[in-house]
């Protein structure tokens, strides 16, 4: 069964400085992978995802995401943080091309920029 | 940007009391999914749709929740009856079903259970 892991509860980042969400993964077959951003009280917006290609993903707001399949991460990223970055950011997995697959979310990792 | 419509968006109800949520896919998304979300966990998912027909319901408490997409458009998730344990967020989602297409989210329902 796939799985997706986010070992941080929290980041904290000054504003300006670079930013990077962790993330790994677990499936049997190929992975399709997503970062998705929620802020409070409402649902999550899509990011960026990979499918396959170029191990690095660029996707909205300036954030990018860089494939690993050695070590089984997709970590997110972005060069330059602002404070309105701050927010809530789940990783999750799709395994299977069919429409049918489960995507399976991780627990999730708060984003604090501090100005 | 067309939007996945969710109502109520808030819900305050007695356990052992009935409660329905709806939800308005994108117009032309055949694969709907229900999510429940625990304040400060993931979304777990509950049912996933194709078209009409459940091609996962797997996580979905079947003696108290049942979920329909009769038309094969919007669905109705309803909770009888409801418990303390089942206060969270119940977000709705959609996506095209064909490729990997991301999901797009509701606002979601926000459900509290006294």
């Amino acid at each position: 069964a796939q799985s997706v892991a986010q070992p941080e509860d929290q980041v904290n980042v000054a504003e300006g400085n670079p930013l990077t969400v962790k993330c790994t993964y677990s499936v049997s077959g190929n992975p399709y992978l997503f970062w998705y951003v929620q802020y409070p009280n409402r649902g999550l917006q899509f990011l960026l995802k990979y499918i396959t290609g170029d191990n690095l993903v660029k996707g909205s707001y300036g954030f990018e995401a860089e494939f690993n399949k050695s070590q089984t991460s997709f970590h997110l990223k972005k060069p330059s943080a602002l404070v309105s970055d701050s927010a809530l950011y789940f990783c999750a997995v799709r395994e299977g091309y069919s429409s049918a697959s489960k995507i399976i979310f991780g627990s999730g990792t708060r984003l604090s920029i501090r100005p | 940007e067309a939007e996945v419509a969710q109502s109520p968006r808030y819900k305050i109800t007695e356990k052992s009391q009935a409660v329905a949520f709806w939800c308005d896919p994108i117009s032309g998304h055949a694969t709907l999914y229900w999510y429940r979300q625990i304040l400060g966990q993931g979304p777990e998912l509950l049912v996933q749709f194709q078209d009409e027909s459940v091609v996962d319901d797997s996580q979905l408490p079947k003696d108290r929740f049942s979920a329909e997409r009769l038309k094969g458009v919007d669905s109705t998730l309803k909770i009888q009856p409801a418990e303390l344990g089942d206060s969270a967020m119940y977000l709705c989602a959609s996506s095209l079903g064909r490729g990997i297409s991301p999901l797009h989210f509701g606002n979601g329902t926000r459900l509290t259970v006294t």
